[in-house]
């Protein structure tokens, strides 16, 4: 209950392209749902962040899409551009104990 | 904003060693978080402290790893003996978490050690 499932593990787009990654989650105790970016040799860096009362927050290039009844949310990235060939960390959290849970991350590769 | 620091950036050892781990997390922030990465996986959660008590150790393998945060502020993760499955990098977070629901709910990665046992 736990668990974040994230998908795909990889993913290649082209230069331009939508980039989507897809995570679920079980505990519906959860209520704080951020994405991460991190680069190699990198910490983990806080990219956007949603909360379920909204189904969608965007920043920019970047959307995340929230499915509060489905326990589904995905970021998309639009316009992908070479820099941001990253590994994507989702995660949830609840705001009673702070503890984070990732999902198991996507290697993006975007085409120059 | 000086970001959480830690050290050493690499470190390596054999296998029964025991190493230690540093880390100086942003200044203010209560929560400080210990994660582990293994190559190729998201961060699993070792152990989490709300300044110098400890909030979650429930994944922490206490038989060789174990951390302190004393004084609420500097954190040290021990692991005594090594296993070649440690081999990892070893991520450290802080956030403020006074008040949920606000932007201090975010949570700050240093840049970890990556530790190989041989």
């Amino acid at each position: 209950q736990q668990q974040v499932k994230q998908s795909p593990q990889s993913l290649i787009v082209q230069k331009g392209g939508i980039s989507i990654i897809n995570c679920a989650y079980e505990n519906t105790a959860f209520d704080y749902f951020p994405w991460y970016q991190q680069f190699p040799g990198k910490g983990p860096a806080l990219l956007i962040a949603i909360r379920p009362d909204v189904s969608e927050k965007k920043e920019g290039r970047f959307t995340i899409s929230f499915n509060k009844s489905a326990k589904q949310f995905s970021l998309h990235i639009m316009d992908s551009q070479p820099g941001d060939s990253a590994t994507y960390f989702c995660a949830a959290a609840n705001s009673g104990t702070y503890k984070y849970i990732f999902g198991t991350g996507t290697r993006l590769k975007v085409l120059a | 904003e000086a970001g959480v620091a830690q050290s050493p950036r690499y470190k390596i050892i054999e296998k029964r060693q025991s190493v230690a781990f540093w880390c100086n997390p942003i200044s203010g922030h209560a929560t400080l978080y210990w994660y582990q990465q293994i190559l190729g996986q998201g961060p699993k959660l070792l152990i989490q402290f709300q300044n110098n008590g400890v909030v979650d150790d429930s994944q922490l393998p206490k038989d060789r790893f174990s951390a302190e945060r004393l004084k609420g502020v500097d954190s040290t993760l021990k692991i005594q003996p090594a296993k070649l499955e440690d081999s990892a990098v070893y991520l450290c977070a802080s956030s403020v978490n006074q008040l949920w629901g606000g932007l201090n709910t975010e949570a700050f990665f240093g840049q970890g050690t990556r530790l190989t046992v041989v």
